[in-house]
């Protein structure tokens, strides 16, 4: 079985400051572990994701998160972030299964 | 197509209606996946298919609940005698390989169910 828990609900952030949205997993197996991205009334777009290699991964728009195996997480960082990044931030893991297991979210609000 | 399509974008149906949900996924890709998303409970999988077959179904909430796919393309999900508690965005993925790394799914903008 595997779990994935996004501490933050809610994280507001001021233009340019640079973020953090947490994120840990729990899994018996090796796990791939990917952020999605979800604005207002639209499906989920991949951020990025961790397969392999690097523990250090890079993704769209700047974003990118690091893979700690020993802490089992995975967290999201911007180091300046825009008004447009606002949206809801979903943490992912599979592993043996085929599915995806996703956290609770984390609505991000970039303030002017 | 160049997305994963979904229809309706909206469904506003009476309490013990049918209801039939239609995902039409990128093309080529064997993986095929539903999802419900619903406030208080994220987003939750439902199904899985690999071609025409749900190797997975363990998602399924009742046996309200089905799905199948035809062609290897096309899926359907079907809800009946729908309750309020169905209300959610049903969001549907599909994926170019069948294996873990399959899940490197492909998002459509979901259908917004409202059961009044």
């Amino acid at each position: 079985a595997q779990s994935v828990t996004q501490l933050d609900s809610q994280v507001p952030v001021f233009e340019e400051a640079p973020v953090e949205l947490r994120c840990n997993y729990s899994s018996s197996v090796s796990v791939y572990l990917f952020w999605y991205v979800q604005y207002p009334n639209q499906g989920l777009q991949l951020l990025l994701k961790y397969l392999s290699g690097s523990t250090l991964v890079k993704g769209i728009n700047g974003f990118e998160a690091e893979f700690n195996k020993s802490q089992t997480s995975f967290h999201l960082r911007k180091p300046s972030v825009h008004i447009s990044d606002t949206a809801e931030y979903f943490c992912a893991v599979s592993g043996s299964a085929r599915q995806l297991t996703f956290g609770s979210g984390t609505q991000l609000t970039v303030l002017p | 197509g160049a997305g994963v399509s979904q229809s309706p974008s909206n469904k506003v149906t009476e309490k013990g209606k049918d209801v039939e949900l239609r995902c039409d996924p990128i093309s080529g890709h064997t993986a095929l996946y539903w999802y419900r998303q619903s406030l208080g409970q994220g987003l939750e999988f439902l199904i899985y298919f690999q071609g025409n077959s749900a190797p997975d179904k363990s998602g399924l909430p009742s046996d309200r609940f089905s799905a199948e796919r035809t062609g290897g393309s096309v899926s359907t999900l079907t809800i009946q005698r729908t309750q309020q508690e169905d209300s959610a965005v049903y969001l549907c993925a599909s994926s170019s390989r069948d294996s873990p790394l399959g899940t490197e799914a492909f998002f459509g903008q979901g259908t917004r169910l409202t059961v009044v």
